[in-house]
């Protein structure tokens, strides 16, 4: 069975600070490996994705996304963080075909000024 | 596109009222997908259909729950009867193919009173 874990429920960071949300997950396949954003009052939306190829993915928004295999990890980063970047961060794992993914419990980030 | 959309964006109801939650994925997706959302519960995969047929409602949470995918540009979630306790955020979400990535609709909050 798959599963996500983002051991972090809670980040605070100051403004301009770097970011770093951690993912790990478990998938018996090649996994598909997504980050999605929640702002308060709004719907998740995909930040960046993880297919194939190059380990290091950019997403929207200035992210970025490193895929270790050898960790079973995808922990999403970005050098210097805005005050909007302030939501939850939801990891997810899925396979092409597979269906449905599954979600992480989420990270809340708090940012300060 | 304008994305997946979802009616009524809010509902307050009575328990043991009837309430149909709405969907409309984006054109061309074959993948839909029902959420609720809580503070206690988090994200939640109530159900998901490919090419209109409902493939897994493991999440559904009882008999009072039930969705239906008439056609691929329409999607219905209903509660009949209604309890406070399924006061929640509820989501559509498409995709296309299954597995990738899921474009999120703006909710539906419900409210049972």
């Amino acid at each position: 069975a798959q599963s996500v874990t983002q051991p972090d429920i809670h980040i605070t960071v100051s403004e301009g600070a770097s970011l770093e949300l951690r993912c790990n997950y478990s998938y018996g396949a090649t996994p598909y490996l997504f980050w999605y954003v929640q702002s308060p009052g709004q719907g998740l939306q995909l930040l960046l994705k993880y297919f194939s190829g190059d380990t290091l993915v950019q997403g929207i928004k200035g992210f970025e996304a490193e895929f270790k295999r050898s960790q079973s990890s995808f922990n999403l980063r970005k050098p210097s963080v805005h005050w909007s970047d302030a939501a939850e961060y939801f990891c997810a794992v899925g396979a092409l075909g597979a269906g449905k993914s599954t979600f992480g419990d989420g990270t809340t980030l708090t940012v300060k000024p | 596109d304008a994305g997946v959309i979802q009616s009524p964006r809010h509902e307050v109801t009575e328990m043991g009222q009837e309430v149909t939650l709405r969907c409309k994925p984006i054109s061309g997706h074959n993948s839909l997908f029902w959420y609720r959302q809580t503070m206690m519960r988090g994200l939640e995969l109530l159900i998901y259909f490919n090419n209109n047929v409902p493939i897994d409602d493991s999440g559904m949470p009882e008999d009072r729950f039930s969705a239906k995918m008439p056609n691929a540009s329409f999607s219905t979630l209903k509660i009949q009867p209604s309890e406070p306790r399924d006061s929640a955020v509820y989501f559509c979400a498409s995709s296309l193919p299954p597995g990738a990535e899921q474009f999120f609709g703006p909710g539906t909050r419900l409210t049972v009173l």
